[in-house]
């Protein structure tokens, strides 16, 4: 079954930037039949969808995060990435990866998750 | 944005008892609306997507219900392995998806 792993520093200065990467493994990232999200859970509290991208490279992001987010694939080595600049204390959070599946039109569904990642911002 | 919107926000219960999680979207929704358990520590998992429908391997004492903006997760027979948070999840507006607060299930 597909697997899915984050990595990347569990500790990031303020103003800089978060970096991490998902691999997945037991399955393509370039079956074309999923997208492949970033999901994040402040301490103590619920989840926030941070973005999608596919295989091919198309984004999309949540607009609260737009402006410094980038994420990217690497279907070579079955990855994907997320790059959030200039954190800050309230980025502090669990980082997901998860595999986004549709099993209709629109009816997006997160079916397998990482095991998460707790990335801090603190100097 | 569309909101979403759970009630109560935690319940206590015991092991065989029938529980109801209420959800709610500021919007009609349709039936575009998942739901998932989460173990502290763990990643969610999701139980039911499109409202009723359940996820492979998930028991059959969860069930969904409900479409527009009112759903419904019932745990028919809670197990000890069935205290949890759960979620609700819209993916109507997407590909921009919105959860649910949570509901904390905790042993009475």
């Amino acid at each position: 079954q597909v697997q899915l792993q984050e990595s990347g520093p569990g500790l990031v200065r303020p103003s800089q930037t978060l970096s991490l990467t998902c691999t997945v493994s037991s399955g393509s990232l370039t079956s074309g039949a999923h997208y492949w999200s970033w999901i994040r859970q402040l301490p103590g509290k619920g989840l926030e969808w941070i973005g999608r991208i596919y295989y091919s490279g198309t984004t999309y992001y949540n607009p609260s995060l737009q402006s410094r987010l980038t994420m990217s694939v690497d279907p070579s080595k079955n990855q994907f990435s997320l790059k959030l600049s200039s954190v800050t204390a309230a980025d502090t959070a669990v980082y997901y990866c998860a595999r986004t599946f549709y099993p209709k039109p629109a009816a997006g569904a997160f079916d397998y998750w990482g095991q998460g990642t707790l990335v801090t911002v603190s100097s | 944005d569309i909101q979403m919107t759970q009630s109560p926000s935690s319940l206590s219960a015991s092991v065989g008892d029938r529980v109801t999680i209420t959800c709610r979207a500021s919007h009609n929704i349709g039936k575009y609306l998942n739901w998932y358990q989460q173990k502290p520590g763990k990643a969610p998992k999701l139980l039911i997507y499109t409202a009723s429908s359940l996820q492979s391997g998930v028991p059959s004492r969860f069930s969904g219900r409900g479409s527009g903006t009112d759903f419904t997760l019932t745990i028919n027979s809670l197990q000890p392995e069935d205290f949890a948070t759960y979620y609700c999840q819209q993916s109507y507006s997407t590909p921009l998806f919105s959860f649910g607060p949570g509901t904390n299930v905790d042993i009475k």
